[in-house]
């Protein structure tokens, strides 16, 4: 079946560590896309590939890093530098262009700073 | 004032009931509007999506779109239980990278 793995699905950071979570699609989407989701806020978009090498930043982008070598994976690093790291974050695809028609989403990775 | 406005409830109502759930939103160029359902716990999953105005029907949801009062609601008939979820509206508009913009999402509670 088609679809996007995230893991971790939990995971438990010191402060000061980076950490480095994982989206895998089989869908084919060209693009790929992370969120964060906080109680109360939404979603909100951190960095986003239309293409392979190739990336955006998002509306809250500083304190993360991301890679795109591959179609198929898009992962999310949450580094030192970001002061509130604790959420729930989602990774997406969509076909280039389609965002308009509606992600698909995985199951997500909750990170908690300890 | 943020770009889409959703209630985050609860909204509580009994089994069987019609559920409506609304957005309004400030951006007039928004075109393509969607509604997600999340579960607990998971990511959410497209339930519907529409373009410009108009009603959109599936099943026991009903998507309506009134671009002139920027305002979209989604109806449940026949509501269940397992219908309890948060659901999240969101729209983008023509051009560029279409990449939407979520509300808040309404916390449905449907109690037997």
């Amino acid at each position: 079946d088609g679809g996007i793995t995230q893991s971790p699905k939990y995971l438990f950071r010191k402060e000061g560590q980076n950490v480095t979570l994982s989206c895998e699609q089989n869908l084919n989407h060209d693009a790929m896309y992370w969120y964060r989701q906080d109680p109360g806020q939404g979603l909100r978009l951190i960095y986003y590939s239309q293409i392979v090498n190739d990336f955006q930043k998002g509306d809250i982008a500083e304190g993360y890093s991301v890679s795109r070598e591959k179609k198929e994976s898009f992962p999310l690093t949450v580094t030192s530098a970001q002061k509130n790291p604790t959420a729930f974050y989602l990774c997406a695809s969509s076909m280039k262009g389609l965002a308009n028609y509606g992600y698909t989403f995985g199951s997500g990775t909750r990170l908690t700073v300890v | 004032q943020k770009e889409v406005e959703q209630d985050p409830g609860p909204l509580s109502v009994p089994e069987g009931a019609i559920v409506s759930l609304n957005c309004t939103y400030s951006n007039s160029a928004f075109q393509y509007f969607m509604w997600y359902r999340q579960y607990s716990r998971k990511g959410p999953e497209l339930l519907m999506y529409t373009y410009s105005s108009g009603n959109k029907e599936d099943g026991r949801f009903t998507a309506q779109v009134d671009k002139s009062s920027k305002y979209i609601s989604l109806f449940i008939r026949d509501s269940q239980p397992s219908d309890s979820a948060t659901y999240l509206c969101a729209m983008s508009a023509s051009g560029g990278s279409y990449i939407p913009t979520f509300g808040r999402g309404t916390s449905l509670i449907v109690h037997p």
